[in-house]
């Protein structure tokens, strides 16, 4: 049940683009997209429910492909304060609220 | 507002020990509350998640339980901790489904 993330980590320069990829074996109701600094709680990006648009968040966004049951989390122009670890969860369709995360990306970005 | 407290911040326990660990939710009733495990390599494990008091669903079977005592508190405990045990763990809860509004954890050591 647990969605599968890739990459397992990225490096990037300031300013260079990165997308971070979740899919999912079960039909899904929703996606959500969370990052969490070292020995922090992780913090909400976005979510994406069945039927709904493409999300934003400043130069983050994220899409949801329904029918290949698959999200991907769009990192434009990244800053030094992106890096952290990106954690897609996901909700099957018809479940009671059970938010299952996949391994995580972590995503360090150079000056 | 809404808030979340989770206690306490660390925790060293030696194995076979009991343990218990506390969650309360402010500013909201009826919420979803979950615990998460955080070990090495894992991701964000969901061990737990309730949708109203004494109800308690279990995502994976272990050497833990949880209970609901009060709308607003959600305990994680065991009779016997093992080495296995160790980990950063999150309560969580949310009123919608749509966001999800982390604690700031507790790091267990279990020695």
């Amino acid at each position: 049940q647990q969605p599968v993330q890739s990459p397992q980590a990225v490096i990037l320069r300031e300013g260079e683009d990165a997308v971070i990829n979740c899919s999912s074996s079960k039909a899904l109701y929703s996606v959500h997209w969370y990052r969490q600094k070292h020995g922090e709680a992780p913090i909400f990006l976005m979510i994406l429910l069945k039927g709904g648009e493409q999300k934003g968040h400043d130069k983050i966004s994220a899409s949801f492909n329904e029918k290949k049951q698959q999200s991907s989390l769009y990192l434009t122009a990244s800053q030094l304060s992106y890096s952290g670890t990106y954690f897609c969860g996901t909700e099957k369709d018809g479940s009671q609220g059970n938010l299952i995360f996949g391994k995580g990306t972590k995503l360090s970005v150079k000056p | 507002s809404q808030t979340i407290h989770q206690w306490p911040a660390t925790l060293v326990q030696p194995v076979g020990s009991p343990l218990s660990l506390e969650c309360t939710v402010e500013g909201t009733s009826n919420p979803n509350l979950y615990w998460y495990r955080q070990a090495a390599g894992r991701g964000l494990q969901l061990l737990f998640y309730s949708v109203g008091i004494g109800q308690i669903s279990s995502e994976v079977p272990q050497n833990l339980s949880a209970s609901r005592p009060q709308d607003r508190q959600f305990i994680l405990s065991s009779k016997k901790l093992l080495l296995s045990d160790s980990g950063f763990y999150l309560c969580a809860w949310t009123w919608d489904r749509l966001h999800y509004t982390f604690g700031s954890g507790t790091r267990l050591t279990v020695v």
